[in-house]
């Protein structure tokens, strides 16, 4: 496409439960890249794709979080038993290879978790 | 750990006048970008500089990289009410990953 798609462009959900947040890179970029970003702060690095695999995953904050990229295209990030400390704005990146060069973000989902 | 310090955190000018936001580290950075980002948007890269002491115009916008490649500094001369919005520097360490490491932002408010 165009440029990086996210959905949902926001979601509720209630404390405990599973989210799937999607990601669709612009075609032919190698490289996808998960960030999250709170409220009155900068993007936090949370996972980066090189291809299918997870190349960096030191970003994610604990079990609960992970994320797949099983064609090299798509990723879902996953969340488990959410907590309200989930809350924010999670970005997608993508570029054409694996430096940081042409880095283009989609708008991102806002979770909010009640 | 590395880290990106910006000041000020939030700006509020009149149209017309000049700004500039720094960017600080103790870290060296391989390259330095800095972004900026609309409420309800994702951060849209404005410039990557790379080498020491480099220097690119946008426009209105100047963006210097230390020598050191420490630090960096976005001057707007003659700010309009068009360039309101966060500004975000980032930089890439060591591990040629892409992996970006943002600054907390610089909130610019510009008034008419």
């Amino acid at each position: 496409g165009a440029g990086v798609s996210q959905t949902p462009s926001n979601k509720v959900t209630e404390k405990g439960k599973y989210v799937e947040l999607r990601c669709d890179p612009i075609s032919g970029h190698t490289a996808l890249y998960w960030y999250r970003q709170s409220l009155g702060q900068g993007p936090e690095f949370l996972i980066y794709f090189q291809g299918t695999g997870a190349a960096d995953d030191s970003g994610l904050p604990n079990d609960r979080f992970f994320a797949v990229r099983p064609e090299g295209s798509v990723s879902t990030l996953k969340i488990q038993r959410t907590e309200r400390g989930d809350s924010a704005v999670y970005l997608c990146a993508s570029s054409p290879t694996g430096n940081n060069y042409g880095y283009t973000f989609g708008s991102g989902t806002r979770l909010t978790v009640v | 750990t590395q880290l990106l310090e910006q000041s000020p955190q939030f700006l509020s000018i009149q149209e017309g006048e000049n700004l500039t936001v720094y960017c600080n580290s103790s870290s060296v950075f391989s390259s330095l970008q800095w972004y900026r980002q609309e409420p309800g948007e994702g951060p849209v890269l404005l410039v990557t500089v790379v080498t020491g002491g480099e220097v690119k115009k946008l426009k209105r916008l100047t963006f210097q990289f230390g020598d050191a490649r420490k630090d960096s500094s976005l001057h707007i001369t003659a700010a309009q009410t068009g360039d309101t919005g966060l500004y975000l520097c980032a930089g890439s360490g060591s591990s040629n990953t892409g992996k970006l490491i943002f600054g907390q932002g610089t909130t610019l408010q510009v008034k008419p």
